[in-house]
């Protein structure tokens, strides 16, 4: 059964960093893309980042480009997040999905971050 | 970057009707590279149909996607009590993968 299982979530100050983890297991996590999506409360979801599997390419979405980091280590099954320079607006639950590939056919259950003073 | 219409905002319906999303592309979505995603209440989103039309695994065969180019609809022949939730479409044709802005199927 694939799992994927996020952490590293909570309050950060506008400005601010924070690191994101998602714990894969149950399918060859190197064998797929992954993505990190986002919903601010009460929102529709918004793409935010994906990875390739062997980690060579990767993408943004134009809000976070400069800002994020995605980055992945296969030998330990787990996809990263770097958020750098926080702002309001980057609070969200963020989600990891896995590619299909192309749709996200598995997601985890998302961690909260929340940007305030 | 490919903009996602949907419409209703939200649809009012009773179990057992059957419901009717859109979702409309600002451009030509590649390739038919469009899926549909159901999300309930304080859950993550889940996988329903992709490539326009086809159900992913364990999707049962109520839900139906079709439609290509710039016009998609997902259809659902008779609402199940489990089906009130929001439902959203994406492209991922490109990137960015954009999503549409959900529509609430609510039970009227």
């Amino acid at each position: 059964e694939v799992q994927l299982l996020e952490s590293g979530g909570g309050l950060v100050q506008p400005g601010g960093s924070l690191r994101l983890s998602c714990a894969a297991s149950g399918f060859t996590f190197s064998s797929y893309a992954v993505s990190w999506v986002r919903q601010a409360p009460g929102k529709g979801l918004e793409w935010v980042s994906d990875i390739g599997g062997t980690g060579h390419t990767t993408y943004y979405a134009d809000s976070v480009r400069g800002r994020f980091t995605v980055s992945r280590d296969n030998s330990k099954n787990t996809l990263y997040l770097q958020m750098n320079s926080l702002r309001a607006e980057d609070t969200a639950v963020y989600y990891c999905a896995k590619h299909l590939p192309g749709p996200f056919d598995s997601w985890g259950q998302g961690a909260l971050v929340t940007v305030s003073s | 970057e490919i903009v996602l219409t949907q419409s209703p905002g939200t649809l009012s319906l009773s179990p057992g009707e059957r419901a009717t999303l859109s979702c409309r592309a600002s451009q030509s979505v590649s390739s038919s590279f469009l899926a549909w995603y159901q999300q309930k209440p304080g859950q993550a989103p889940s996988l329903l149909v992709y490539g326009a039309s086809i159900r992913a695994t364990g999707i049962p065969d109520r839900f139906s996607g079709s439609g290509s180019g710039t016009d998609f609809t997902l259809t659902i022949s008779r609402l199940e009590p489990e089906d009130f939730a929001v439902y959203y479409c994406q492209q991922y044709g490109g990137t960015p993968r954009t999503f549409g802005q959900g529509t609430k199927v609510e039970i009227k």
